[in-house]
């Protein structure tokens, strides 16, 4: 699976957009781009996932370039619940035993 | 949507004894199950891939004979820590996949391992 890279931190304040970019750069035909988040001392929560479409759920929007080398999640007004890290993680869909492995993510920090 | 539930949540053992992590579909069957490991302020990393009555797959450096993994029905994957010493102090956690769902994972809530 294709490795992504993201900010180590990010500051955001309470009420307003948060955008996390992710690369993914190397990201092939059939892969997909995930994100979870992990808030403190809990199993990671899955948010949203893509393929090439831009996508939006109830937690949040996927932005993904043409190109799909990169990504951005957007949280439309973060709370201060929303401080978490936030993992981007490319992988196949089509393999059943195929884990997810994740990178360092992006502790975002929302601030009152 | 899918509910992977995890227990115990904590558990402090002492240095030598085993300790036993249950991992459990709520309402889905699971084939594979993954179990991760987490240092603080580290990422998560693969411990092994359980699957249902099969051995399990173990990932470079995890000692399987330490580790011990049974996946003996399609809801329920254990970890068992062997002989466990404070470097084992650790997040555990386990995630699966419930193809009832088109997002991917679950994960379950996660056990801290502490050993004294």
């Amino acid at each position: 699976d294709a490795k992504t890279t993201q900010p180590p931190s990010m500051d955001c304040a309470e009420g307003r957009a948060a955008n996390l970019p992710c690369n993914h750069s190397t990201i092939s035909g059939n892969e997909y781009v995930y994100w979870y988040r992990q808030i403190h001392s809990q199993g990671p929560q899955y948010i949203i996932h893509g393929l090439k479409n831009n996508e939006t759920n109830e937690m949040a929007s996927l932005i993904i370039t043409e190109d799909r080398k990169s990504s951005t999640l957007i949280l439309p007004h973060a709370t201060l619940r929303d401080t978490a890290v936030y993992y981007c993680i490319v992988r196949s869909s089509n393999n059943a035993g195929n884990m997810l492995t994740f990178g360092g993510g992006t502790r975002l920090m929302v601030k009152p | 949507g899918a509910v992977v539930s995890q227990h115990p949540s904590w558990v402090i053992c002492k240095s030598g004894t085993s300790v036993k992590i249950e991992c459990r579909s709520l309402d889905f069957q699971a084939t594979t199950m993954f179990w991760y490991r987490q240092f603080p302020k580290q990422s998560l990393m693969l411990m092994a891939t359980s699957n249902e009555g099969s051995k399990a797959t173990y990932e470079q450096g995890v000692e399987k004979d330490k580790f011990l993994i049974n996946h003996a029905s399609l809801t329920l994957s254990t970890l068992t820590v062997t002989s466990a010493h404070p470097e084992d102090s650790s997040f555990y956690i386990c995630s699966a996949r419930d193809f009832g769902e088109t997002y991917g994972y679950t994960f379950g809530s996660g056990t801290r391992l502490t050993v004294v």
